[in-house]
């Protein structure tokens, strides 16, 4: 796939349901991360994994949870959607942003919630 | 908010310079960057500043002071692809970056 990958691409979902976000990248970065970008303001981190097995949280993690059961995937699950979660949704990795390395993004998934 | 700021919008015309300033607070700062992002695209990286001064590559620079707490993108020789926003993002303490709402830069003919 040479990249990073994201599914669904669109996805309009009711209040209250249950949805996960896949995104797998096959670069063998070790970091990974979630963003949501809304009009207005600047992309916000929701949750990061430095390593696979570790995560945490960033500016706006409430509502969401992720895992990082090995290097290629890290989904991001939202458990019980709200509209306020209406957004776009970008998967990142990096080979370490402490060396200078530049994060690569993800086609983005664009979520409604009514 | 997390104290980085960026013009909402610029416009500029084919061929000539244009300069999108960037300026930000911070206790933790570990280098700056620049991002390209088209519409209904995700981000494109440009450039990365850790130290003072310019980085040049090809059409676009890119400047830093880290004691004004200011950096800036300049794009020369304008082409009408050009058009996107441009986002700066500083990598904050904990090594996580911090984002500029970004610049939409529209080119006209």
């Amino acid at each position: 796939i040479a990249g990073i990958t994201q599914a669904p691409t669109s996805q309009i979902l009711a209040a209250g349901r249950r949805m996960t976000l896949r995104c797998t990248q096959d670069m063998r970065h070790n970091a990974m991360y979630w963003y949501r970008q809304d009009l207005g303001l600047g992309l916000r981190l929701i949750h990061y994994s430095n390593t696979a097995g570790t995560t945490g949280k960033g500016e706006v993690p409430d509502g969401y949870s992720v895992s990082r059961a090995n290097t290629d995937d890290f989904p991001l699950t939202l458990a019980s959607a709200v509209p306020s979660q209406t957004s776009v949704y970008f998967c990142a990795s990096s080979d370490g942003l402490d060396r200078g390395h530049e994060q690569f993004f993800g086609p983005g998934t664009r979520l409604t919630v009514l | 908010g997390q104290n980085i700021d960026q013009p909402t919008e610029m416009t500029a015309t084919e061929g000539a310079i244009v300069q999108i300033n960037c300026t930000y607070q911070t206790s933790g700062f570990n280098g700056l960057f620049w991002y390209q992002q088209h519409a209904g695209e995700a981000p494109t990286f440009l450039s990365y500043n850790v130290l003072d001064g310019l980085e040049e590559k090809g059409r676009f620079s890119s400047f830093l002071s880290r004691s004004k707490g200011y950096s800036y993108l300049l794009l020369k020789e304008l082409q009408m692809k050009d058009s996107a926003s441009y986002l700066c993002a500083y990598l904050n303490s904990n090594y996580q970056l911090i984002w500029g709402a970004g610049t939409k830069l529209i080119i006209k003919p």
